[in-house]
């Protein structure tokens, strides 16, 4: 399967516990994407990655929140002291990085779903 | 928050019935992208609509962008049991999504 992978899929938490998530996007995309969706919501968006450059992080991204794309290939997404709010769909999209007004088509992992008890 | 809102947030039909899902925005819309997620799936994209007024088809499935460029519709024709699932609308804005609530498609046999 080429498409983007995330890891683990589900994460069980106790609350005030860090978790770390990853996503490895498409070989050939530039830019890769974290979004958070919560049940009956579309997805909101957290940050986004030009190979290893983060260029935006939403202000939904607190300072518990981190990520990290060191080599300009996969990433991850951190939490740390975890709260039930967190509880959520943590979505990753990559896209090839096409400027210049063309349509840059985000392709979406499968997601990591944590529960924060 | 999000900005743009989505209506009806579920609609359930029976199969063989047509089925519209509409996206308001305050704002103009640079452009408008709209993606499916089934259940427990990730959103799979469907289109882009950048042109005020446009209309695309896709076999069942029909997407019109307002001549304001404030709001968009999806309209499937004969919905089919496999048409189940969330469909969003989004503004692509500076490389990111602004995704809409989403509505939520239940068909019955």
């Amino acid at each position: 399967d080429t498409g983007v992978s995330q890891d683990p899929r589900h994460k069980i938490t106790k609350r005030g516990q860090n978790v770390t998530f990853r996503c490895d996007p498409i070989s050939e995309h530039n830019r890769l994407y974290w979004y958070r969706q919560t049940l009956g919501q579309g997805p909101e968006f957290l940050t986004y990655f030009q190979n290893e450059a983060q260029l935006e992080k939403s202000r939904l991204l607190s300072d518990r929140f981190s990520a990290e794309r060191p080599k300009g290939s996969f990433s991850t997404l951190e939490i740390q002291r975890t709260e039930q709010g967190d509880s959520a769909m943590y979505l990753c999209a990559s896209s090839l990085g096409i400027s210049g007004g063309e349509l840059d088509t985000q392709y979406f992992g499968p997601g990591t779903r944590l529960t924060v008890l | 928050g999000q900005q743009v809102m989505q209506i009806p947030q579920y609609q359930h039909v029976q199969e063989g019935e047509d089925f519209t899902t509409y996206c308001n925005s305050s704002t103009t819309l640079s452009n408008i992208q709209w993606y499916k997620q089934r259940p427990g799936g990730h959103p799979v994209f469907l289109i882009q609509l950048v042109k005020s007024g446009e209309v695309k088809k896709q076999k069942r499935l029909t997407f019109q962008f307002g001549e304001a460029k404030k709001n968009s519709s999806l309209h499937i024709t004969a919905t089919q049991t496999t048409d189940v699932g969330t469909y969003c609308c989004a503004e692509g804005n500076t490389d990111k999504l602004i995704f809409g609530t989403g509505t939520r498609l239940q068909v019955f046999p």
